[in-house]
């Protein structure tokens, strides 16, 4: 079975900061790789995914996540943060074929006007 | 743009008693999911269900747990006879394809389940 892993559970950081969200995974086979975002009060919606291809996504909102497979790692990155980017980030992983997904403990960012 | 909704948004039921809980997914998406977070936890995830049957489920569903698409629209968690472990958020997720599993999965907006 798939399992995520994610540090840092409350990052509190000012406007126009960057942000780095860490995400690793342990799976041996082929996965499928997720970053989903809860804004305050809101479903839980995507950010950006990764299935093959350009290991470097773009995602809404100025996102953007690398796939390094060596270090079974799919970490979330956006150069400069706003207030309205204030959410939990949860990383989420299945497996080729299943669409069963398994999720990290996730990322409570604050961003300070 | 479509959402999942899900009924009610708070439960509160006694330990031993049924519960069920409603989802509406998507209206074309065929697979359909529930999820699960204890407060502080991770979300779990419990089932999946395709062309009316279930095709997967973690060890938390046992029998306590059922799904069931009862009329084309509605997709429901019936807990049998709850526990005071049951007590979590309990998300619906929907997909439109899933055969590779690289779809994205709608959520509602979830159930929060207290069992005292």
């Amino acid at each position: 079975a798939q399992s995520v892993s994610q540090h840092n559970h409350h990052v509190i950081l000012s406007e126009a900061a960057s942000l780095e969200l860490g995400c690793n995974y342990s799976y041996g086979g082929t996965v499928n790789l997720f970053w989903y975002v809860q804004y305050p009060g809101q479903h839980l919606q995507l950010l950006l995914k990764y299935f093959s291809g350009d290991p470097l996504v773009k995602g809404i909102k100025g996102f953007e996540a690398e796939f390094i497979k060596s270090k079974f790692s799919f970490n979330l990155r956006k150069p400069s943060v706003q207030w309205s980017d204030t959410a939990e980030y949860l990383c989420a992983v299945n497996a080729r074929g299943n669409n069963r997904l398994a999720f990290g403990k996730g990322n409570q960012v604050v961003v300070i006007p | 743009e479509p959402e999942v909704t899900q009924t009610p948004s708070h439960q509160v039921t006694q330990m031993g008693q049924e519960v069920i809980l409603r989802c509406v997914p998507i209206s074309n998406h065929l697979y359909f999911y529930w999820y699960r977070q204890i407060l502080g936890q991770k979300v779990e995830f419990l089932v999946s269900f395709y062309n009316n049957e279930i095709s997967e489920k973690s060890e938390i569903f046992d029998d306590q747990f059922s799904v069931e698409r009862p009329d084309g629209s509605n997709f429901t968690l019936k807990i049998r006879s709850t526990k005071l472990e049951d007590s979590a958020m309990y998300f619906c997720a929907s997909t439109g394809q899933g055969i590779t599993g690289a779809y994205e999965q709608y959520f509602g907006p979830g159930t929060r389940l207290t069992v005292t």
